[in-house]
């Protein structure tokens, strides 16, 4: 089982600024890292699968990076807007293949400030 | 294209009782995913279908659940007793033939055990 971690667990921002949070998984035997947006009582909603080193993908206003080395990848939210207020999930796959199951973080709660 | 459906999308039962899961995942997607959050706790793996073939299960909790695929279309969870740690959430995502693909979610089906 991987451990994933996200930072901050929490984060209020005003609207129309721009944030970024971190997810942390164990660099060795990496395979793919996905990212989910998540509204609570809705479903998990796919932004990036990201798998090479130096990864950078963007969906409007969201994108994020690789580092595989280091362990870790960032996610950046440019103007902040209130519908952009959700939890941010990281997670690799469960057992390292690239089909597997995924070990999801706690995730990074994101609220947007009017 | 319809998206990863499930049903219920909510159950209650008393403790010691069945219930029985459904997932349907989209069209072509041979590989099935069943996740599930507890309440204040982070998505968990529990295990994954390729077509109709269990890949890997190790996330089942213990032998009072038990998951199907016949055919490789839709899926079933039962939980047979249901016990009080059994409630939370339970998510099914499908995803496409192949490694690192995304994983689509379904809506969840929130289960409460009385």
């Amino acid at each position: 089982i991987l451990n994933v971690e996200q930072s901050p667990q929490s984060l209020h921002v005003q609207e129309g600024d721009s944030t970024n949070f971190t997810c942390s998984f164990p660099s060795s035997n990496f395979y793919a890292l996905h990212w989910y947006r998540w509204e609570t009582a809705k479903s998990p909603e796919a932004l990036f699968v990201m798998t090479l080193n130096g990864d950078e993908k963007k969906k409007g206003r969201i994108s994020a990076t690789l580092n595989t080395k280091e362990g870790y990848s960032y996610l950046y939210i440019k103007g902040s807007q209130p519908e952009d207020s959700a939890t941010y999930l990281c997670a690799p796959p469960y057992s390292g293949g690239g089909a597997d199951g995924l070990t999801f973080g706690k995730g990074t709660h994101l609220i947007i400030q009017p | 294209e319809a998206g990863v459906t499930q049903f219920p999308s909510h159950s209650v039962i008393e403790k010691g009782q069945t219930v029985t899961l459904r997932c349907d995942p989209i069209s072509g997607h041979d590989n099935l995913y069943w996740y599930r959050r507890v309440m204040g706790k982070e998505i968990k793996f529990l295990l994954h279908f390729v077509k109709e073939s269990k890949q890997d299960e190790s996330g089942m909790p213990n032998n009072r659940f038990l998951a199907e695929r016949t055919g490789g279309t839709y899926s079933t969870l039962k939980v047979q007793p249901a016990e009080l740690e059994d409630s939370g959430v339970y998510f099914c995502a499908s995803s496409q033939p192949g490694g690192y693909e995304t994983q689509y979610f379904g809506p969840g089906t929130r289960l409460l055990v009385l």
